[in-house]
Protein backbone atom coordinates (compact mmCIF):
# COMPACT_ATOMS: atom_id res chain seq x y z
CA UNK A 1 0.00 0.00 0.00
CA UNK A 2 1.31 2.95 -1.14
CA UNK A 3 1.21 6.89 0.91
CA UNK A 4 0.14 9.86 0.02
CA UNK A 5 2.69 11.71 -2.37
CA UNK A 6 2.59 15.30 -3.47
CA UNK A 7 4.44 16.88 -5.96
CA UNK A 8 7.04 19.36 -6.14
CA UNK A 9 8.54 19.44 -3.85
CA UNK A 10 9.35 22.74 -3.73
CA UNK A 11 8.77 25.62 -5.89
CA UNK A 12 9.22 29.28 -6.52
CA UNK A 13 7.24 31.29 -8.34
CA UNK A 14 6.68 35.36 -9.14
CA UNK A 15 3.32 37.42 -7.47
CA UNK A 16 0.70 37.19 -9.92
CA UNK A 17 1.26 34.04 -11.55
CA UNK A 18 -0.40 30.57 -11.31
CA UNK A 19 0.27 27.37 -9.77
CA UNK A 20 -0.95 23.94 -10.15
CA UNK A 21 0.16 21.31 -6.87
CA UNK A 22 -0.50 17.67 -7.48
CA UNK A 23 -1.43 14.87 -5.16
CA UNK A 24 -1.53 10.84 -5.33
CA UNK A 25 -4.03 9.82 -3.02
CA UNK A 26 -3.11 6.47 -0.80
CA UNK A 27 -4.14 3.45 -2.73
CA UNK A 28 -7.94 3.23 -2.49
CA UNK A 29 -9.12 6.22 -1.04
CA UNK A 30 -11.55 8.21 -1.84
CA UNK A 31 -11.81 11.45 0.36
CA UNK A 32 -8.99 14.22 -0.83
CA UNK A 33 -8.22 17.36 1.79
CA UNK A 34 -6.33 20.53 1.42
CA UNK A 35 -4.19 22.31 3.97
CA UNK A 36 -2.45 25.36 4.10
CA UNK A 37 0.09 25.85 6.10
CA UNK A 38 1.92 29.09 6.93
CA UNK A 39 5.46 29.04 9.16
CA UNK A 40 4.77 28.80 13.04
CA UNK A 41 1.03 27.59 12.52
CA UNK A 42 -0.89 24.90 12.45
CA UNK A 43 -2.34 23.57 8.90
CA UNK A 44 -5.70 25.45 7.97
CA UNK A 45 -8.34 23.83 5.80
CA UNK A 46 -8.81 24.55 1.62
CA UNK A 47 -11.24 22.66 0.79
CA UNK A 48 -11.78 18.49 0.36
CA UNK A 49 -13.31 16.91 -2.86
CA UNK A 50 -15.42 13.21 -2.76
CA UNK A 51 -15.92 11.51 -5.43
CA UNK A 52 -14.85 14.24 -7.68
CA UNK A 53 -17.29 16.40 -6.47
CA UNK A 54 -15.92 19.67 -3.40
CA UNK A 55 -17.06 18.23 -0.17
CA UNK A 56 -16.87 21.78 1.85
CA UNK A 57 -14.86 24.28 1.68
CA UNK A 58 -12.50 26.49 3.98
CA UNK A 59 -12.13 30.69 4.49
CA UNK A 60 -10.37 30.47 1.34
CA UNK A 61 -10.44 32.97 -1.90
CA UNK A 62 -12.21 31.19 -5.51
CA UNK A 63 -8.56 32.06 -6.58
CA UNK A 64 -8.19 28.41 -5.07
CA UNK A 65 -9.24 25.74 -7.01
CA UNK A 66 -9.40 21.85 -7.41
CA UNK A 67 -9.99 18.95 -9.19
CA UNK A 68 -10.44 15.42 -8.05
CA UNK A 69 -9.76 12.85 -10.68
CA UNK A 70 -11.47 9.08 -11.40
CA UNK A 71 -8.62 7.66 -9.76
CA UNK A 72 -8.69 10.02 -7.13
CA UNK A 73 -5.67 11.99 -7.33
CA UNK A 74 -6.14 15.68 -6.99
CA UNK A 75 -4.91 18.95 -7.95
CA UNK A 76 -4.76 22.60 -6.21
CA UNK A 77 -4.57 25.38 -8.50
CA UNK A 78 -3.84 28.86 -7.51
CA UNK A 79 -4.40 31.98 -9.18
CA UNK A 80 -2.91 35.16 -9.02
CA UNK A 81 -0.43 34.24 -6.21
CA UNK A 82 -0.05 36.92 -3.52
CA UNK A 83 3.26 36.75 -1.42
CA UNK A 84 1.13 35.34 1.22
CA UNK A 85 0.31 32.67 -0.66
CA UNK A 86 3.64 31.51 0.74
CA UNK A 87 3.35 28.28 2.92
CA UNK A 88 3.12 24.44 3.37
CA UNK A 89 0.87 22.72 0.74
CA UNK A 90 -0.38 19.56 2.44
CA UNK A 91 -2.89 17.36 1.04
CA UNK A 92 -4.81 14.18 3.27
CA UNK A 93 -6.37 11.51 1.76
CA UNK A 94 -9.06 9.06 3.83
CA UNK A 95 -11.51 6.60 2.72
CA UNK A 96 -15.13 6.61 3.98
CA UNK A 97 -15.70 2.84 3.75
CA UNK A 98 -12.80 1.74 5.36
CA UNK A 99 -11.80 0.04 8.83
CA UNK A 100 -9.33 3.46 9.58
CA UNK A 101 -12.14 5.64 8.07
CA UNK A 102 -11.56 8.46 10.68
CA UNK A 103 -7.54 8.41 10.08
CA UNK A 104 -6.51 11.09 7.18
CA UNK A 105 -3.32 10.30 5.73
CA UNK A 106 -0.45 13.51 4.65
CA UNK A 107 1.44 13.03 2.54
CA UNK A 108 4.73 14.99 2.99
CA UNK A 109 4.04 18.75 1.34
CA UNK A 110 4.68 20.93 -1.36
CA UNK A 111 6.46 23.85 -0.06
CA UNK A 112 5.54 26.83 -2.20
CA UNK A 113 7.20 30.46 -1.92
CA UNK A 114 6.14 33.47 -4.12
CA UNK A 115 7.98 36.41 -4.85
CA UNK B 1 -11.07 28.84 15.25
CA UNK B 2 -9.88 25.79 16.58
CA UNK B 3 -11.99 24.02 19.46
CA UNK B 4 -9.27 23.38 21.37
CA UNK B 5 -6.43 25.04 23.42
CA UNK B 6 -2.92 23.40 24.49
CA UNK B 7 0.41 24.81 25.76
CA UNK B 8 2.20 25.93 23.45
CA UNK B 9 5.49 23.93 24.57
CA UNK B 10 6.22 21.16 26.56
CA UNK B 11 9.62 19.33 27.74
CA UNK B 12 10.14 15.14 28.84
CA UNK B 13 12.83 13.56 29.50
CA UNK B 14 13.75 10.65 27.03
CA UNK B 15 12.56 7.23 28.51
CA UNK B 16 9.82 9.02 30.99
CA UNK B 17 6.09 9.25 30.22
CA UNK B 18 4.99 12.63 28.30
CA UNK B 19 1.59 14.07 29.33
CA UNK B 20 -0.47 16.49 26.66
CA UNK B 21 -2.75 18.05 27.57
CA UNK B 22 -6.03 19.85 26.03
CA UNK B 23 -9.06 21.64 26.77
CA UNK B 24 -11.88 21.63 24.89
CA UNK B 25 -14.77 23.08 26.88
CA UNK B 26 -17.39 23.54 23.86
CA UNK B 27 -17.39 19.92 22.89
CA UNK B 28 -20.58 18.87 21.62
CA UNK B 29 -22.00 15.18 22.59
CA UNK B 30 -20.86 14.47 19.15
CA UNK B 31 -17.73 14.88 18.42
CA UNK B 32 -14.75 13.13 18.86
CA UNK B 33 -11.07 14.06 20.06
CA UNK B 34 -8.43 13.60 17.81
CA UNK B 35 -4.72 13.39 18.12
CA UNK B 36 -2.20 14.60 15.32
CA UNK B 37 1.55 15.08 15.46
CA UNK B 38 3.56 16.49 12.69
CA UNK B 39 7.72 16.36 12.98
CA UNK B 40 9.57 18.65 11.76
CA UNK B 41 9.43 19.10 8.03
CA UNK B 42 6.72 16.46 7.38
CA UNK B 43 2.92 15.99 7.11
CA UNK B 44 0.76 15.47 9.70
CA UNK B 45 0.63 12.24 11.23
CA UNK B 46 -2.78 10.57 12.48
CA UNK B 47 -1.73 9.05 16.49
CA UNK B 48 -5.44 8.35 18.14
CA UNK B 49 -8.88 9.29 18.54
CA UNK B 50 -11.79 8.78 21.23
CA UNK B 51 -15.42 10.07 21.88
CA UNK B 52 -15.98 9.32 25.50
CA UNK B 53 -14.31 6.11 26.53
CA UNK B 54 -10.07 6.06 26.93
CA UNK B 55 -8.44 4.77 24.42
CA UNK B 56 -4.86 2.96 23.86
CA UNK B 57 -2.90 1.69 20.81
CA UNK B 58 0.73 0.72 19.80
CA UNK B 59 1.38 4.63 19.48
CA UNK B 60 -0.71 6.33 22.93
CA UNK B 61 -3.18 6.56 25.45
CA UNK B 62 -5.94 8.76 25.37
CA UNK B 63 -7.62 9.83 28.00
CA UNK B 64 -10.75 11.54 28.56
CA UNK B 65 -12.64 13.33 31.43
CA UNK B 66 -15.63 12.11 32.30
CA UNK B 67 -17.27 16.10 31.60
CA UNK B 68 -15.04 15.34 27.74
CA UNK B 69 -13.97 18.85 28.49
CA UNK B 70 -10.38 18.22 28.59
CA UNK B 71 -8.09 15.28 27.68
CA UNK B 72 -4.74 13.81 28.05
CA UNK B 73 -2.46 12.07 25.50
CA UNK B 74 0.48 9.67 26.95
CA UNK B 75 3.17 8.84 25.36
CA UNK B 76 4.26 6.25 28.03
CA UNK B 77 8.10 6.16 27.03
CA UNK B 78 9.04 9.55 25.04
CA UNK B 79 11.94 9.08 23.11
CA UNK B 80 14.09 11.85 20.59
CA UNK B 81 12.00 10.88 18.12
CA UNK B 82 8.93 11.76 19.58
CA UNK B 83 10.09 15.40 19.69
CA UNK B 84 7.33 17.03 17.34
CA UNK B 85 4.22 19.49 17.91
CA UNK B 86 1.34 17.57 18.67
CA UNK B 87 -2.30 18.81 17.42
CA UNK B 88 -5.29 18.18 19.78
CA UNK B 89 -8.45 18.27 17.07
CA UNK B 90 -12.25 18.35 17.88
CA UNK B 91 -14.25 16.97 14.94
CA UNK B 92 -17.53 15.03 14.13
CA UNK B 93 -15.39 12.10 12.66
CA UNK B 94 -15.66 10.02 9.22
CA UNK B 95 -14.03 10.18 6.64
CA UNK B 96 -14.90 13.98 5.24
CA UNK B 97 -13.88 15.01 8.68
CA UNK B 98 -12.22 18.99 8.49
CA UNK B 99 -9.87 18.79 10.88
CA UNK B 100 -9.53 22.49 12.57
CA UNK B 101 -5.75 22.64 13.37
CA UNK B 102 -4.76 25.22 16.58
CA UNK B 103 -1.11 26.35 17.11
CA UNK B 104 -0.19 22.33 18.97
CA UNK B 105 2.78 21.93 21.58
CA UNK B 106 5.85 21.48 20.71
CA UNK B 107 7.25 18.51 22.71
CA UNK B 108 10.50 18.52 23.14
CA UNK B 109 11.83 15.28 24.58
CA UNK B 110 15.26 15.88 25.91
CA UNK B 111 18.10 13.37 26.30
Amino acid sequence: ETGVTQSPTHLIKTRGQQVTLRCSSQSGHNTVSWYQQALGQGPQFIFQYYREEENGRGNFPPRFSGLQFPNYSSELNVNALELDDSALYLCASSDLFSESTDTQYFGPGTRLTVL
Amino acid sequence: DAKTTQPPSMDCAEGRAANLPCNHSTISGNEYVYWYRQIHSQGPQYIIHGLKNNETNEMASLIITEDRKSSTLILPHATLRDTAVYYCIVGYGGATNKLIFGTGTLLAVQP
